[in-house]
């Protein structure tokens, strides 16, 4: 059966930490890998990710995909308030549906 | 600028009402996606329509039906509401090869 983990589930730092997100999925015919970040209402898209080894980065945030080993994470650097949401990662298939599998995310919650 | 476009926002039914969540996207999209988030399940796909005119289940189709209206709209229905169906639905669309987008979500209690 095809699934995304997630790791943490939740976690607590303080403004200016820097924090490492962890995906690791097992699923047929992959084809590429998001990051969304959410905050009260809808998920917005931060990266998708289909090559291993190739850093995505967007201002603090930076992403990586290893397609060996079957994992990505999510980096982000001098953590602000402002970051605190539930981080999900979903991976797409070629199944020509675009269907997603979600993980069940990271609550990242960031003290001033 | 809508882009994916849910209502209600918020909606109260007692077990047993039928209800239908609305959801309209203007981006030109070809797939559209009905998705539930619970505590600790992440989101969970209810039912997709990958284009105009075809509809099929995700992984928690039990107690919805949906229509695919036109190429923009794509309903969700509850015929007998249960308070399992308690959640927040998320309705997403996508054009191909792009990340999908969501709409703001419906939050739907039953009681």
């Amino acid at each position: 059966e095809d699934k995304v983990v997630q790791s943490p589930l939740s976690l607590v730092v303080h403004e200016g930490d820097t924090v490492t997100l962890n995906c690791s999925y097992e699923v047929t015919n992959f084809r590429s890998l998001l990051w969304y970040k959410q905050e009260k209402k809808a998920p917005t898209f931060l990266f998708m990710l289909t090559s291993s080894g190739i850093e995505k980065k967007s201002g603090r945030l930076s992403s990586i995909l290893d397609k060996k080993e079957l994992f990505s994470i999510l980096n982000i650097t001098a953590t602000q308030t402002g970051d605190s949401a539930i981080y999900l990662c979903a991976v797409d298939r070629t199944s020509g549906t675009y269907k997603y599998i979600f993980g069940t995310g990271t609550r990242l919650k960031v003290l001033a | 600028n809508a882009g994916v476009t849910q209502t209600p926002k918020f909606q109260v039914l007692k077990t047993g009402q039928s209800m239908t969540l609305q959801c309209a996207q203007d981006m030109n999209h070809n797939s559209m996606y009905w998705y539930r988030q619970d505590p600790g399940m992440g989101l969970r796909l209810i039912y997709y329509s990958a284009s105009e005119g075809t509809t099929d289940k995700g992984e928690v189709p039990n107690g919805y039906n949906v229509s695919r209206l036109n190429k923009r709209e794509f309903s969700l229905r509850l015929e007998s509401a249960a308070p399992s169906q308690t959640s927040v639905y998320f309705c997403a669309s996508t054009g191909g090869n792009q990340p999908q987008h969501f709409g703001d979500g419906t939050r739907l209690s039953i009681l």
